[in-house]
């Protein structure tokens, strides 16, 4: 199965520290998105790639958090001095181009808890 | 995107069919209706989508009422794996992103 995979699946780290989580969309997906999830709540939206473009970035995009997508296939996105209120599931989803743009298939996620 | 609201949670008994409710009344006419879940643990999963015209595929039948104002996301024989948290969303097509709210939890209950 090559679905979209996350790297790591869990992360714990100290108030302060950085961290960077990669994400491997499906292969022929050029779209590729970054959501983060808490507990009890939907996932919400932070940033969206077109290939290697970074096309839209939500508010809660602080300027701690940077997203890249180098050569338009894996992702990673890092947080600068980590803090408590990021402790969440942090979810990558891709999606196809012309066809079916609109089918959004989500990896596992990475779990990061903040000390 | 226009709201969803949908009840918090409902029981299914297992083998029978899962009727899940959604209203979305301020849908405008290029907006489609989505249906994903999430199972515990896991990232959410595309289950159907429909514009105005009822759909079916192998996981579940999407059936949008002729005002399009509310529709019901149907599992035909619901099982134990269907136990997830099912969220209703209204957006139009494209990359856009996707606007969860806090969905149903559908527990199925043997």
């Amino acid at each position: 199965d090559t679905g979209v995979s996350q790297d790591p699946r869990h992360k714990i780290t100290k108030r302060g520290q950085n961290v960077t989580f990669r994400c491997d969309p499906i292969s022929e997906h050029n779209r590729l998105y970054w959501y983060r999830q808490t507990l009890g709540q939907g996932p919400e939206f932070l940033t969206y790639f077109q290939n290697e473009a970074q096309l839209e970035k939500s508010r809660l995009l602080s300027d701690r958090f940077s997203a890249e997508r180098p050569k338009g296939s894996f992702s990673t996105l890092e947080i600068q001095r980590t803090e408590q209120g990021d402790s969440a599931m942090y979810l990558c989803a891709s999606s196809p181009g012309a066809v079916r743009i609109y089918e959004q298939y989500f990896g596992p996620g990475t779990r990061l808890t903040v000390t | 995107d226009a709201k969803t609201t949908q009840p918090t949670s409902m029981d299914c008994a297992e083998g029978r069919a899962a009727n899940l409710p959604c209203n979305h009344s301020t849908i405008s006419g290029n907006e489609y209706v989505y249906w994903y879940r999430q199972i515990h643990s896991q990232g959410p999963q595309y289950i159907i989508h429909g514009l105005k015209n009822n759909e079916t595929n192998e996981m579940a039948s999407l059936i949008i009422t002729e005002d399009r104002k509310s529709s019901t996301l149907i599992l035909p024989h619901a099982t134990l794996r269907d136990t997830a948290v099912y969220y209703c969303i209204v957006r139009t097509g494209g990359y856009q992103k996707v606007t969860f709210g806090t969905g149903t939890k559908l527990q199925v209950i043997p």
